[in-house]
């Protein structure tokens, strides 16, 4: 079945060092990709989306890009602030399942010190 | 605004009791989901509806229910047969017809205590 998997957190940095949260993914047909971000006390939001192989997703300084031959979609941000301190998910959806269902990665914690 | 609206924020339960919680949405979204996220285990889906009167299980559906009877509204009721209820549960909706983006728009959670 479709699954998701993320780099374990929780991950430290300090503030304007370069992140990279892995993620990797099986799935069967043609999935679209995502990241979310979860702020302390909130639910989740959408932080950027790629539909297809290559596709880069950005969005407020963040990146990722889909890549089909190492079924990944890595999060990266040059220069992490305090204010990204924040849980992040990776998350896959296949549009030919008929509905948006989505499938989660078990997060990743990134905590960004000054 | 538009957005999705969960209520209450935090909730405590007896051990035994069913409480119901409530998500509300003014998106015009046809499609409604209901997460539990436990921590380290990401979210995982309960139940999930594509139109009114009609909702379908998700992966862990044993000891909840549902109704859909508004476009709106949603809620998740967590039984006694709910074995490990206490967990903070999200509700989300989304747009249902082509081209699915698979863009769900979250409410804020309910944190749910059994005591």
């Amino acid at each position: 079945g479709n699954s998701v998997t993320q780099m374990e957190g929780p991950v430290t940095l300090s503030e304007e060092a370069f992140l990279t949260i892995n993620c990797t993914y099986t799935a069967t047909g043609y999935p679209s990709l995502f990241w979310y971000v979860q702020y302390p006390g909130e639910g989740l939001q959408l932080l950027l989306k790629a539909t297809k192989a290559d596709d880069k997703g950005s969005n407020k300084g963040f990146e990722a890009t889909y890549r089909k031959e190492t079924t990944s979609f890595h999060l990266e941000k040059g220069s992490v602030q305090v204010s990204d301190s924040a849980v992040y998910f990776c998350a896959l959806s296949d549009p030919l399942g008929g509905y948006n269902k989505l499938i989660f990665g078990a997060g990743t914690r990134l905590a960004v010190h000054p | 605004d538009g957005g999705i609206t969960q209520s209450p924020k935090y909730l405590f339960r007896k051990e035994g009791q069913n409480v119901t919680l409530s998500c509300e949405q003014n998106l015009n979204h046809d499609a409604m989901y209901w997460y539990r996220q436990d921590p380290g285990q990401g979210l995982r889906l309960i139940y999930y509806s594509q139109i009114v009167n009609d909702f379908q299980k998700g992966d862990i559906a044993e000891g909840y229910s549902v109704s859909r009877e508004k476009k709106e509204s949603f809620p998740l009721t967590v039984t006694s047969a709910q074995k490990n209820p206490t967990a903070f549960y999200l509700c989300a909706s989304s747009i249902d017809i082509p081209p699915n983006t698979g863009e769900l728009f979250f409410g804020e959670g309910s944190r749910l205590t059994v005591l």
